[in-house]
């Protein structure tokens, strides 16, 4: 069962702000919502990961919507080298493993 | 900053032959972890190690054996290699708890013949 669902593919221009939407309807209380993306042929790279708040680092920003329910990956310049697989999760806190679905792949274009 | 080490990068081995992955982290972690990914797939959870002297299968672990040696080391056992083994693995570790944050090393690809 599937707690993430995630767009398979999406394009946007260098320079630009990309939002990743992620819907996680299912979510508990007590679960986290992860981001991690993966550069081809790379290992996994953290970005960001929230409870409840909206939060920001030097990577990205992540919106959660009120109830929960989504969220939202912001990288507000996408460069050339944001271009990767970038993968939503969803994992109670007292969990030490995290699933990774299919993500999605997002190509920055000049 | 070396974070986590796998070796080797590359292996290829014969069907029945047998072969260990080693990981190493020097960020102090108390959790360990082994992944795989095949080819267009998302990652896959084989084994873990929630903390030194414990370890737990994950979501497709028949066929590996783990050792956590001590705290830095956590290795990956194939004892009869399958051509279905054939994949990407990747060790990671994590402090553990709450909103933990897991980081990966780059990766081993092992073909099986």
């Amino acid at each position: 069962d599937a707690k993430t669902t995630q767009p398979p593919s999406m394009d946007c221009a260098e320079g630009r702000a990309a939002n990743l939407p992620c819907n996680h309807s299912t979510i508990s209380g007590n679960e986290y919502v992860y981001w991690y993306r993966q550069i081809h042929s790379q290992g996994p790279q953290y970005i960001i990961h929230g409870l409840k708040n909206n939060e920001t680092n030097e990577m990205a920003s992540l919106i959660i919507t009120e109830d929960r329910k989504s969220s939202t990956l912001i990288l507000p310049h996408a460069t050339l080298r944001d271009t990767a697989v970038y993968y939503c999760i969803v994992s109670p806190s007292e969990d030490y493993k995290l699933s990774f679905g299919a993500g999605t792949t997002v190509t920055v274009r000049a | 900053n070396a974070g986590v080490t796998q070796t080797p990068k590359f292996q290829v081995l014969k069907t029945g032959q047998s072969m260990t992955l080693q990981c190493a982290q020097d960020m102090n972690h108390n959790s360990m972890y082994w992944y795989r990914q095949d080819p267009g797939m998302g990652l896959r959870l084989i084994y873990y190690s929630a903390s030194e002297g414990t370890t737990d299968k994950g979501e497709v672990p028949n066929g590996y054996n783990v050792s956590r040696l001590n705290k830095r080391e956590f290795s990956l056992r194939l004892e009869s290699a399958a051509p279905s083994q054939t994949s990407v693995y990747f060790c990671a570790s994590s402090e553990g708890g709450a909103g933990n944050t897991i980081y990966f090393g780059e990766g081993s690809w092992l073909t099986v013949v």
